[in-house]
């Protein structure tokens, strides 16, 4: 599967914990999206990455959301001390330029309790 | 008044019939319009990618931008069970050369009925 690859699909952790989340974008690409889908709302742009660079990251939560992409391995979208809030469906998307079409995951579905 | 607005639906059609979906947006600086498909507990996946306005076909599927208006609109031809899904329409600005920052609407929940 040369798709965009998301792990773990579902993850489930208590209020404070933290939460890490994976992405490999597909082959070929070096542009990586981060998004958030909470409940009844449209998909929102959290941050935009290329290897080792935050390229923008306006629409992540000023405290306790990061994100990396390091030169070897996946994306990491990590969320510190996580609260019921945080709850939602996180979709990754990659491309092969910054203006070109974006693809998407099957995202990661976390749920704190 | 949200930057895009679009029908939930939930939109009941008989096979074989033609499916219109819209959006409205507010931000006249859209100028890059898409529309993803998206089964249950999948990510979206991008059907049409379409630049200003105008027309673009792709097999059963139309896509339509009307920038005057500030409405898009796509069109399923001959529709199929297989195309039940969340229908999603997004897009995003030529902000200093860069489009990468996409705008969703929430989604239209579509069901084709054999």
């Amino acid at each position: 599967n040369a798709g965009v690859m998301q792990n773990p699909r579902h993850l489930v952790r208590r209020r404070g914990q933290e939460a890490r989340l994976r992405c490999s974008p597909m082959k070929g690409h070096s542009h990586v999206y981060w998004y958030r889908q909470l409940p009844e709302e449209g998909l929102k742009f959290m941050v935009y990455l290329q290897k080792e660079n935050i390229i923008d990251e306006s629409g992540m939560p000023k405290e306790r959301f990061s994100a990396e992409f390091p030169k070897e391995g996946p994306s990491i979208l990590r969320i510190q001390q996580v609260v019921r809030g945080d709850s939602a469906a996180y979709f990754c998307a990659s491309s092969q330029g910054r203006n070109q079409p974006q693809h998407f995951g099957d995202g990661t579905r976390l749920s704190i309790l | 008044q949200k930057e895009v607005e679009q029908d939930p639906g939930p939109l009941s059609v008989p096979e074989g019939a033609i499916v219109s979906l819209n959006c409205t947006y507010s931000n006249s600086a859209f100028q890059y319009f898409m529309w993803y498909r998206q089964y249950s507990r999948k990510g979206p996946e991008l059907l049409m990618y379409t630049y200003s306005s105008g027309n673009k076909e792709d097999g059963r599927f139309t896509a339509q931008v009307d920038k005057s208006s500030k409405y898009i609109s796509l069109f399923i031809r001959d529709s199929q069970p297989s195309d039940s899904a969340t229908y999603l329409c997004a897009m995003s600005e030529n902000s200093g050369g860069s489009n990468y920052k996409l705008t969703f609407g929430k989604g239209t929940l579509l069901t084709v009925n054999p």
